[in-house]
């Protein structure tokens, strides 16, 4: 079953450094999604791509966090100077084109990751 | 930020009862309503995407009402097992393009 994977599951890093995460959507899907989740609350969305381009990055997002989907096909989600309010989980999404909001997001397991 | 509201943030119920959850949303430029299922340790599954006023939508025991103008929908579970024990989320999105996901519900149930 070729899901969404994200790698890696867990990320334990120092404050102040850099982390990047992958994912890898489902083959045929153009839209991919970021979200941030922490403790109680739903997901929070950042950003998502149709194929390649990035259409919208959420107002929250600081200067700290940039992603890429270089060819439309796998994405990277960085962020720099690390703070401790970055720890969470994050959530990345992929769905069909077309009619996108009408398609259901397929979500991989996260990756997790954790500010020392 | 659209704010999207789930109740109850929890819930304990008896395998066998029926339980119901609300999601309440902007009742203003709505473009679609996602259910989706979140299990301990894996990964959200969608289970319903909602796009018209009166849509209702049945996987099982499962199903699920919209109602745009009000801005809510209901999530039904008919003859609760075990297995469905997990957080139910909704999203909410008024363009198809951003979501925005209510804080869930989470559902135990009993054997």
């Amino acid at each position: 079953d070729t899901g969404v994977s994200q790698d890696p599951r867990h990320k334990i890093t120092k404050r102040g450094q850099n982390v990047t995460f992958r994912c890898d959507p489902i083959s045929e899907h153009n839209r991919l999604y970021w979200y941030r989740q922490t403790l109680g609350q739903g997901p929070e969305f950042l950003t998502y791509f149709q194929n390649e381009a990035q259409l919208e990055k959420s107002r929250l997002l600081s200067d700290r966090f940039s992603a890429e989907r270089p060819k439309g096909s796998f994405s990277t989600l960085e962020i720099q100077r690390t703070e401790q309010g970055d720890s969470a989980m994050y959530l990345c999404a992929s769905s069909l084109g077309g009619l996108s909001g009408y398609q259901p997001q397929h979500f991989g397991d996260g990756t997790r990751l954790s500010i020392l | 930020i659209l704010n999207v509201e789930q109740s109850p943030q929890s819930l304990h119920v008896q395998e066998g009862d029926s339980t119901n959850f609300t999601c309440s949303f902007p009742s203003s430029n709505f473009y679609a309503l996602h259910w989706y299922r979140w299990e301990t340790a894996k990964s959200p599954e969608a289970l319903f995407v909602m796009t018209l006023n009166g849509d209702e939508k049945k996987k099982g025991r499962i199903s699920a009402t919209l109602n745009t103008k009000e801005g809510y929908s209901y999530l039904y579970i008919k003859g609760s097992q075990p297995e469905d024990s997990a957080t139910y989320l909704c999203a909410f999105s008024n363009t198809g393009n951003q979501f925005y996901f209510g804080t869930g519900t989470s559902l135990t149930v009993i054997p």
